[in-house]
């Protein structure tokens, strides 16, 4: 079954709302969490690196003013995207990293900016 | 220069055939090595990994290392169209250990 749960799997907001995405560790505590977009077509980025209990780590290029991230427990870490805009649409996926380095998948949110 | 590279197909194969996809990656630092396959709108799931030179088995698929030439290959056997999806290589350590870097993925169709 699913180790890493991700909430909402789908959603459409309006420019310039904020959206919270949240991921779920279910079956383990996890100290760091990370998260990436996917544009069509295209590959995996890694946008940060969620750290429980200290600030993220962001990458080069991810606005960390706009993409808020929070890991306020060992299961939960959560993506805030402020003043959406429509490139903004995308899929974002959060992991957690496995027991030999993998990395497991959330559902995934589809986010559409309207 | 990309840090992980697929072709990114479509690859198309009779069901019953062994597909094949490759990938290269240009650390040459890099440790750890994954493939996932992914469904259309849908996140990616862990097929197999692989650390070291070498075949490693798992049921259909096959995972193919050469760190000499900075090769990563997936061969799945007796293909079906269930396999049809598109399938990302993943690297991760070398310069940046904990980083995985993800491949653009190739499109596998398998026919009926």
């Amino acid at each position: 079954g699913a180790v890493v749960s991700q909430h909402p799997s789908r959603v459409i907001c309006k420019s310039g709302t904020s959206v919270k995405i949240e991921c779920r560790s279910l079956d383990f505590q996890a100290t760091t969490m990370f998260w990436y977009r996917q544009f069509p077509k295209q590959s995996l980025m890694l946008m940060a690196t969620s750290n429980e209990g200290s600030k993220a780590t962001y990458e080069q290029g991810v606005e960390k003013d706009k993409f808020l991230i929070n890991h306020a427990s060992l299961t939960l870490s959560t993506l805030t995207v402020t003043s959406a805009h429509p490139e903004d649409s995308s899929f974002y996926i959060c992991s957690r990293s496995g027991s030999y380095t993998e990395a497991f998948f959330g559902q995934g949110t589809r986010l559409t900016v309207v | 220069q990309k840090e992980v590279e697929q072709n990114s197909g479509p690859l198309s194969v009779p069901e019953g055939a062994i597909a094949s996809l490759n990938c290269t990656y240009s650390d040459r630092g890099s440790q750890s090595f994954f493939w996932y396959r992914q469904y259309s709108g849908k996140s990616p799931e862990l097929i197999m990994f692989i650390y070291s030179n070498g075949d490693k088995e798992d049921g259909r698929f096959t995972a193919q290392l050469n760190k000499a030439s900075q090769y990563v290959s997936l061969l799945i056997r007796d293909s079906q169209p269930s396999d049809s999806a598109t399938y990302l290589c993943a690297v991760k350590g070398g310069y940046n250990f904990n980083k995985f870097y993800f491949g653009s993925g190739t499109k596998l169709n398998v026919k009926p």
